[in-house]
């Protein structure tokens, strides 16, 4: 069964420019998280999909950071403009029912 | 809001022996999860061991298992007869449900010396 996948794993940028990261569940994973995992503290969920639905954005800085599960399967996780305390791994997960979550490999984003 | 602490910010074991990595969690739910995750370097996060709070039984895994203190809001984790491989960030988290957000705590270095 192959894991969850992300690209890319690394992005370096200026701020004020935007990036965008892609994620890839595993197959049949109805719920898909983001988590900004900022070095030295533990990720913080930024947003959580069952399917194609938003299920808790709570924590998610709207003025800039955005996010779209249009098919229910793969996701894309969207900061414009990007800050210079936006520098942190983002991490996907996904999990079935009753199931706990299996984590991508993360993207690095560094901003300049 | 649910708070996971973990206060230990690094420990060190020698290989073989056996190591205790603490956490405190605060909560006004009766129903939860607990989970500890590893994080190599390479930063893939990985389920190490899960506990549900109905379930009075310590969870176990192999090397690894749990002492499960409710009333306490502890939850540590043992790893025994510890290995190269063990050396990573362990993180203690928290959910109200199988597919409800994860709350992390800090992370803790464990370091493991030959």
């Amino acid at each position: 069964e192959a894991g969850v996948a992300q690209s890319p794993r690394y992005k370096i940028i200026e701020k004020r420019q935007s990036v965008a990261f892609w994620c890839n569940p595993i197959s049949g994973h109805a719920t898909l998280y983001w988590y900004q995992q900022i070095l030295g503290q533990g990720p913080k969920l930024l947003i959580q999909f069952q399917n194609n639905g938003v299920v808790d954005d709570s924590q998610l800085p709207k003025d800039r950071f955005s996010a779209e599960r249009l098919k229910g399967v793969d996701s894309t996780l969207k900061i414009q403009p990007a800050k210079l305390e936006d520098s942190a791994v983002y991490l996907c997960a996904s999990s079935r029912p009753f199931y706990e979550q299996y984590f991508g490999p993360g993207t690095r984003l560094t901003v300049t | 809001a649910q708070t996971v602490t973990q206060s230990q910010p690094e420990m060190s074991v020698q290989e073989a022996e056996t190591v205790t990595l603490s956490c405190t969690y605060d909560t006004s739910e009766s129903d939860y999860y607990l989970f500890w995750y590893k994080q190599p370097p390479s930063r893939q996060m990985i389920l190490v061991i899960r506990q549900e709070a109905y379930k009075q039984q310590n969870a176990t895994e192999n090397r690894f298992s749990v002492n499960f203190q409710k009333a306490a809001k502890s939850f540590s984790l043992k790893i025994s007869d510890s290995q190269l491989g063990d050396a990573a960030m362990y993180f203690c988290a928290y959910s109200t449900g199988a597919n409800s957000k994860l709350t992390f705590g800090k992370g803790i270095t464990l370091s493991v010396r030959p």
